[in-house]
């Protein structure tokens, strides 16, 4: 198996800029996870889904991100108007029963 | 969320050393994990123990999950094992993470 598969790994783009991010969760996983991680803050929880559905949005900092799954195999995180703050290393997970496994990340830079 | 602590912080090894790093947390767990995050950012599954212990060639790993504890042993360090090393827990979904120990090893 490939693992999860994440796109772009790096993305740069101004500030009020539209900026999406693709997940491909391994198959067969029925749970997908996007977190971020940033020094001051470490690794956060953004969102988490189970059978496609959000279940946790609790950690999308704002209305600006929004996620959507609308298949077992693809997830996307979008973050509409991009902000300087938003600068982050952005990394989907999916699951096995309870074990974790993560993708590569995708590192942006808003500037 | 269940509060995770990882010592020590900083870890400096001679290359061919052995090291301990130790995680505590604050409430019963039924997922544990030890991730290793490489120089490139990439995060690597090391170990999946909620409980005992296990070993993968020079790693090994022991939860005491009486005790909320669980330590990870790496024997005979390489250059490759550089990069931090994170606990992380769970007792539903929501993984909680330690802040992590930056391991550097010197050739």
């Amino acid at each position: 198996d490939a693992g999860v598969i994440q796109s772009p790994r790096h993305e740069v783009t101004e500030m009020g800029q539209e900026v999406t991010l693709r997940c491909k969760p391994i198959s067969g996983h029925n749970s997908l996870f996007w977190y971020r991680q940033t020094m001051m803050r470490g690794l956060e929880l953004l969102i988490y889904f189970n059978n496609n559905v959000p279940i946790d949005d609790s950690g999308m900092p704002e209305d600006r991100f929004s996620a959507k799954m609308p298949n077992a195999s693809f997830s996307t995180l979008k973050i509409q108007p991009s902000e300087p703050r938003d600068s982050a290393v952005y990394f989907c997970a999916s699951i096995q029963g309870f074990e974790q496994f993560f993708g590569p990340g995708t590192r942006l830079t808003v500037l | 969320g269940i509060q995770v602590e990882q010592s020590p912080p900083d870890l400096i090894l001679q290359e061919g050393a052995n090291s301990t790093l130790r995680c505590n947390f604050s409430d019963s767990v039924n997922n544990l994990q030890w991730f290793h995050q490489n120089p490139w950012g990439q995060l690597i599954n090391l170990f999946y123990i909620p409980s005992g212990t296990k070993q993968n060639g020079r790693l090994s790993a022991t939860t005491v999950a009486t005790e909320r504890y669980s330590l990870l042993y790496i024997s005979s360090s390489q250059t490759t094992d550089s990069g931090v090393y994170f606990c992380a827990v769970t007792n539903d979904y929501k993984l909680s993470f330690g802040a992590g120990t930056t391991v550097t090893v010197r050739a």
